[in-house]
């Protein structure tokens, strides 16, 4: 299985809005809504914020969405912080059982 | 509050077999509500899911590591373990055992991680 297909990196703005997509196939991305979200600070255990597509855990800011249409999904942050510069990795369930995580996308916020 | 533990050494020889372990507290790894799993990290590297179980004895695998990989379980010590056989450099990195809700795509909870060195 291939990874999931992110940009490497992104950035914005204190304020802004910023999205970071996720790639996938038809063998996965595109037939589960069995997608999430984590972010990862440097030296950090990964956090849960966005499972099954655009569902939002208990304690995750509102500022953190996400969606899908067809073999991509996305994560936007609204109203960037300071404190959402981090590494960001997408993962989804694969029409074989298994699970396959993105490459991860480093956002900088400027 | 549910805790994960990984324990195991920090440095296996090149071609010797990597075993770890994730002790489970606050939780029962017997319940039909979770599956439990191995995702490992290679420094300044990406995520890669190694491979999960669920109560029941089914296990499921990375295809790329699926020949090396084996996940099995301790119900009376609320244990699971993870085993790589011919391990190379390739496999050093910091391993995390993390619990997933059933039927959703929920990794919650997290190990901290344990960094294994693949070195002679």
């Amino acid at each position: 299985q291939s990874a999931l297909t992110q940009p490497a990196s992104v950035s914005g703005s204190p304020g802004q809005s910023i999205t970071i997509s996720c790639t996938g196939t038809s063998s996965d991305v595109g037939i589960y809504n069995y997608v999430s979200w984590y972010q990862q600070h440097p030296g950090k255990v990964p956090k849960l914020i966005i499972y099954d597509v655009s569902k939002r855990p208990s304690g995750v800011s509102n500022r953190f969405s996400g969606s899908k249409s067809g073999n991509t999904a996305s994560l936007t942050i609204s109203g960037l912080q300071a404190e959402d510069e981090a590494d960001y990795y997408c993962n989804s369930y694969t029409d074989s059982s298994t699970w396959v995580f993105g490459g991860g996308t480093k956002l900088t916020v400027l | 509050q549910l805790q994960l533990q990984e324990s195991g050494p920090g440095l296996v020889k090149p071609s010797q077999t990597l075993f770890l372990t994730c002790t489970v507290s606050g939780g029962s790894i017997s319940s039909s509500t979770y599956h439990w799993g191995w995702i490992r990290q290679p420094p300044g590297k990406g995520l890669e899911w190694i491979g999960s179980m669920y109560y029941s004895g089914s296990t499921y695998y990375n295809p790329s590591l699926k020949s090396r990989v084996t996940i099995s379980a301790d119900m009376s010590k609320n244990q699971f373990s993870l085993k790589v056989s011919s391990v190379t450099a390739a496999d050093t990195a910091v391993y995390y055992c993390a619990r997933r809700l059933s039927s959703s795509s929920s990794v919650d909870y997290w190990g901290q991680g344990t960094l294994v060195t693949v070195s002679s």
